[in-house]
This record gives C-alpha cells, sequence and structure tokens, in this order.
C-alpha cells in the first residue's frame, strides 16, 4: 500500500523554540494532505487541511500563525509549530490522500513533540 | 458536525475468542464510515470502510463491521481473534458532501489487547 513517512519521529525542544515536522508521500502524488494532533488517551484532532500549491485550511480553534503549513509539492508537506510552549507538546500525524476517489486516507507514524 | 463515540476504551480478550468493538456516531447528514487499526510504533492504517451500498463490509483479515443506520452505529467484529490482532483501534466518520470530503472525525479508540 501506499507509504506516508514522518520525519523526525520524536523531537525534543526548549519553550520558544520553532520546530518543523516534515510529512512525505513516499510511492504516491498527494494533492491533500492533513494534519492531525493526538493528546494521550485522546482521539485524533483534525488541525489542518493542506492543498498542494494553496493556503492551508485551519480547523477551528487551531492558530494559523502557531501552526504553520506548506505544503509545496505533490509529496511533501510541513507542519511548523512557531514559538513552542509546553502545552503544545503532543503526537502530531499526518496523512496523504491519494486522490483515487476511494476516499482513502494514508497516514505517517506521527511525530512526538515534547516542550521543555 | 460529526462525532463518533466508541464506548470502550480498552477490550481483554482471549486469542481465538470473539471481539466487538462498540462505534456509535452522530451526524445530520450522510457519512462515510471507517475502522483504523494502529499497531504499536505504526501510523494509522485502514482496516474497512462502509461508503455506500452492502451494509456489511469486511476485511482481508477477519474482521467486519456492520453500518446501522437507525442505530447510528457501526460496530466492528471478529469472531477469533490472534494474538498480533493486539492494537487499538479507531472508528471514523466523515461528511460524504463534497464540502468537507476527506475530513475525518475520530473517536478516542479501543485498544484491544488479546492474551494466550
Amino acid at each position: 500500500g501506499a507509504v506516508v513517512s514522518q520525519h523526525p519521529s520524536r523531537v525534543i525542544c526548549k519553550s520558544g523554540t520553532s520546530v518543523k515536522i516534515e510529512c512525505r508521500s513516499l510511492d504516491f502524488q498527494a494533492t491533500t494532505m492533513f494534519w492531525y494532533r493526538q493528546f494521550p488517551k485522546q482521539s485524533l484532532m483534525l488541525m489542518a487541511t493542506s492543498n498542494e500549491g494553496s493556503k492551508a485550511t485551519y480547523e477551528q480553534g487551531v492558530e494559523k500563525d502557531k501552526f504553520l503549513i506548506n505544503h509545496a509539492s505533490l509529496t511533501l508537506s510541513t507542519l511548523t509549530v512557531t514559538s513552542a510552549h509546553p502545552e503544545d507538546s503532543s503526537f502530531y500525524i499526518c496523512s496523504a490522500e491519494s486522490g483515487t476517489g476511494a476516499n482513502e486516507q494514508f497516514f505517517g507514524p506521527g511525530t512526538r513533540l515534547t516542550v521543555l | 458536525a460529526q462525532s463518533v463515540t466508541q464506548l470502550d476504551s480498552q477490550v481483554p480478550v482471549f486469542e481465538e475468542a470473539p471481539v466487538e468493538l462498540r462505534c456509535n456516531y452522530s451526524s445530520s447528514v450522510s457519512v462515510y464510515l471507517f475502522w483504523y487499526v494502529q499497531y504499536p510504533n505504526q501510523g494509522l492504517q485502514l482496516l474497512l470502510k462502509y461508503l455506500s451500498g452492502s451494509t456489511l463490509v469486511k476485511s482481508i483479515n477477519g474482521f467486519e463491521a456492520e453500518f446501522n443506520k437507525s442505530q447510528t452505529s457501526f460496530h466492528l467484529r471478529k469472531p477469533s481473534v490472534h494474538i498480533s490482532d493486539t492494537a487499538e483501534y479507531f472508528c471514523a466518520v466523515s461528511d460524504s458532501t463534497t464540502d468537507s470530503w476527506g475530513k475525518l472525525q475520530f473517536g478516542a479508540g479501543t485498544q484491544v489487547v488479546v492474551t494466550p
């Protein structure tokens, strides 16, 4: 099946710094990618929808200036957490839609962000 | 907007015994329904989905789920589990209208632990 990778898998940073997370579709082109956030023992929460070559669409309550999303190519989307704070610590997961019309998303393994 | 409720956070089950994971949803519009599985240290993988047609859908590894519109449910079942079925299972729903194409609303997840 289609493979989506995320890098890094785990990152620890100091409060106030920015962190970039990459999401890549390895064997297919993804016109649409999604970014989710998952707190421990909780569900995945959709943060934003990213379409190649256009601005991301953010869900209500998600600060677009804090969570910068770039989808510059059909195989790469990046999420940058700017001026990270401890409350931003979470598990960030991306997914990519193959565009085949089957309404199937392929998920990355996730990135664990810890802000000290 | 939709919401998804997975009634059981954890389900312990013996090997070769049956298992049922419950999922209920609420929505004011027609929906697509999904079950995803997350094995330890891996990304979410699609297990099965209901888009239209037959209300009983099956996966290649023995799981099945039935869409019950009147009860707004999409319970997942397997008649005989294996140790390798130990994983977290997520029920998800998306609005079937074009505007919300691809946006998934997830349940909180059910941890299945299979023991010998």
